[in-house]
């Protein structure tokens, strides 16, 4: 089982959508939890970190489901603009791992006119 | 605010040709990396620095050496360079263990 699992997709979406991305992680004692986004032949952005109680940035809202080891990231009323990459990023327990994160191999959203 | 800035942006190499490759962070981060990442795949990490005066392999970090300057700069050395060497090369940065990492704008690297 892969570290971070995301859908690759691609969704292709219209304007004013809502969409969702999903992202799973394999070690159970991982610390923190981050969505990026990554244009194309541009860098990873920190979108958003992922809190257990979840958390929103405007249209932007992120959940983690510690139980289940999964994370989320909604996006509503998709604008052109968020079409990109978006990276799910865990980090693992410090223990072993000390600051380096693991990126999922992302998932591709195109939002159309 | 300048945050991570690589050198160059955009290099050619021929095989066997040596480079270094420059990162400089000015947001006080403790913690420094270097990744490749090449067309379909996601984020490899070659070499990293937990703190100044530390230096770790990562996943892919044959053919590579890096220096930890001081803590603001983080160099990666090709050398000798090879074609499986082409690639673009992100540095990132980050404050602490469970913080997120900032990175760079990249350096498109191509070896003939």
């Amino acid at each position: 089982r892969k570290e971070v699992e995301q859908d690759p997709g691609p969704f292709n979406v219209p304007e004013g959508a809502t969409v969702a991305f999903n992202c799973t992680y394999s070690n159970s004692a991982s610390q923190s939890f981050f969505w990026y986004r990554q244009d194309c032949r541009k860098e990873p952005k920190l979108l958003m970190s992922v809190y257990s109680s979840g958390n929103e940035d405007g249209r932007f809202t992120a959940q983690l489901n510690r139980a289940s080891q999964y994370i989320s990231l909604l996006i509503r009323d998709s604008k052109l603009s968020d079409s990109a990459t978006y990276l799910c990023v865990v980090n693992p327990p410090t223990s072993t791992s000390y600051g380096k994160l693991t990126f999922g191999q992302g998932t591709i959203l195109t939002v159309h006119p | 605010n300048a945050g991570v800035t690589q050198t160059p942006k955009f290099q050619v190499l021929k095989t066997g040709q040596s480079m270094t490759l420059q990162c400089a962070q000015d947001m006080n981060h403790n913690s420094m990396y270097w990744y490749r990442q090449d067309p379909g795949m996601g984020l490899r990490l070659i070499y990293y620095s937990a703190s100044e005066g530390t230096t770790d392999k990562g996943e892919v970090p044959n053919g590579y050496n890096v220096s930890r300057l001081n803590k603001r700069e983080f160099s990666l050395r090709l050398e000798s360079a090879a074609p499986s060497q082409t690639s673009v090369y992100f540095c990132a940065s980050q404050t602490g263990g469970n913080q997120p990492q900032h990175f760079g704008d990249g350096t498109r690297l191509s070896i003939l």
